[in-house]
């Protein structure tokens, strides 16, 4: 069955330090991953996407995501961690038959400290 | 601007009283879909519309009804609401193929 995992509910982490959020994937065949950030009282917002080619993937606001095949991993990750940063991010996984659909990991919520 | 607008943002009811959400895109998107997010369970899919008058079940489709009369707007029915459909409920768009889906800014249901 295809499936995201999330293993982690809430990541925290101090203004300016790295920040991975994890994502690990099951699916057959090559996969198109996906991540996105929900803000408090918003609507999700795209963040990047991972297709083919390149293992690395920069997204907006300076986040990237790094797609590992060995490991079926997608894990999100920034640099320097900001505060407004703090929000709900989810990954997923598009379907393989119905491929407009998206399968969504359960969440990880980040919270940033001053 | 590009949006997905829901309606209305916040819903209190009564079981059993019918109720409509509205969704409408100004992108022109062939694909719309209805997903519900609860704690602990992420987003999942209710129905889903490829184009208009073309539409089908997700993975949670009980107790739920859409439509699809008109490309830009996707309305969720629930016919009979119970309190297991209190969820935050959201409506997404997309163009066909491996493209980023623009979802609305959610409706919080609660049917008490």
């Amino acid at each position: 069955a295809q499936s995201v995992a999330q293993p982690e509910d809430q990541v925290n982490v101090a203004e300016g330090n790295p920040l991975t959020v994890k994502c690990t994937y099951s699916v057959s065949g090559n996969p198109y991953l996906f991540w996105y950030v929900q803000y408090p009282n918003r609507g999700l917002q795209f963040l990047l996407k991972y297709i083919t080619g390149d293992n690395l993937v920069k997204g907006s606001y300076g986040f990237e995501a790094e797609f590992n095949k060995s490991q079926t991993s997608f894990h999100l990750k920034k640099p320097s961690a900001l505060v407004s940063d703090s929000a709900l991010y989810f990954c997923a996984v598009r379907d393989i038959y119905n491929t407009d659909k998206l399968i969504f990991g359960t969440g990880t919520r980040l919270q940033v400290f001053p | 601007e590009a949006q997905v607008t829901q309606n209305p943002r916040y819903l209190i009811t009564v079981t059993g009283k019918k109720l409509t959400v509205t969704c409408s895109q100004n992108m022109n998107h062939e694909y719309m879909s209805w997903y519900r997010q609860d704690p602990g369970l992420g987003l999942r899919q209710i129905y889903y519309s490829m184009n208009v008058e073309v539409t089908d079940k997700g993975d949670v489709p009980e107790g739920y009804k859409v439509s699809r009369k008109e490309k830009r707007n996707f309305p969720l029915i629930l016919e009979s609401p119970s309190p297991n459909q209190t969820s935050l409920y959201f409506c997404a768009s997309k163009e066909p193929g491996i493209t980023e889906a623009f979802f609305g800014q959610g409706t919080r249901l609660t049917v008490v």
